[in-house]
């Protein structure tokens, strides 16, 4: 079964520099889908960024861009010029390439709370 | 309006009570989530519908009772519910199974 680890319960930065959060996945499939979702404070659940594995060009999506590393299953967020708006629960999910049954489903690591100092 | 909608945002219930959280998609998907979200915990996938049929049932106790009367709406009936059942439930959308999901708010429910 695929796992989604987010190491890093908590993590702070300050406001305008860049910070990256660290996500690992094991999986034994080689087609799958990653994505970074950010949850507010209102608890909205928005999707900031989705990689596809079989693509090798890192995704980015403004100020936000992935460092994805299929052979050691990394998938990190770094967010450039942080803004106070930034802060929220950053939650790295996995997602099977096949569509079949419970494969279709997304995986959710733990979140990673970002706190963005003025 | 647009996106997923969810109603109410929160809830407080008794055990004994009966209620009926909401959810909307104005996206047109064909398949729509119940997720639980607890504290420490993953988000939980409870339920998946496609294209109004339940392809999903994570082995949810039987006081959760889920039902899609078309794809544009999904709804949560609770009864009998546990101070552990206390939870925000989130519900997502996404055009076909498989797809990127689409969130909505959320209830945070709590039950006495």
């Amino acid at each position: 079964a695929q796992t989604v680890t987010q190491s890093q319960p908590e993590m702070s930065v300050q406001e305008a520099e860049t910070v990256t959060l660290s996500c690992t996945y094991d999986t034994s499939e080689s087609d799958y889908y990653l994505f970074w979702y950010k949850q507010p404070p209102s608890r909205q659940m928005i999707l900031v960024i989705r990689q596809e594995a079989y693509k090798q060009q890192n995704a980015t999506e403004n100020r936000f861009s992935v460092n994805f590393q299929k052979a050691a299953k990394s998938f990190s967020l770094k967010i450039s010029d942080s803004q106070l708006g930034d802060a929220a629960m950053y939650f790295c999910a996995y997602r099977s390439g096949r569509y079949g049954g419970s494969q279709g489903n997304l995986i959710f690591g733990k979140g990673t709370k970002l706190s963005v100092k003025p | 309006e647009t996106g997923v909608t969810q109603t109410p945002r929160h809830l407080v219930m008794g055990m004994t009570n009966k209620k009926s959280l909401k959810c909307e998609q104005h996206l047109g998907h064909n398949a729509m989530y119940w997720y639980k979200q607890s504290a420490k915990k993953p988000l939980e996938l409870m339920f998946v519908y496609s294209l109004e049929e339940r392809v999903e049932n994570n082995s949810v106790p039987s006081r959760f009772s889920p039902e899609c009367p078309n794809s544009s709406h999904l709804f949560l009936h609770l009864h009998t519910l546990q101070p552990e059942d206390s939870a925000l439930y989130l519900c997502a959308s996404s055009q076909e199974r498989g797809d990127t999901q689409y969130f909505g708010p959320g209830t945070r429910l709590t039950v006495l």
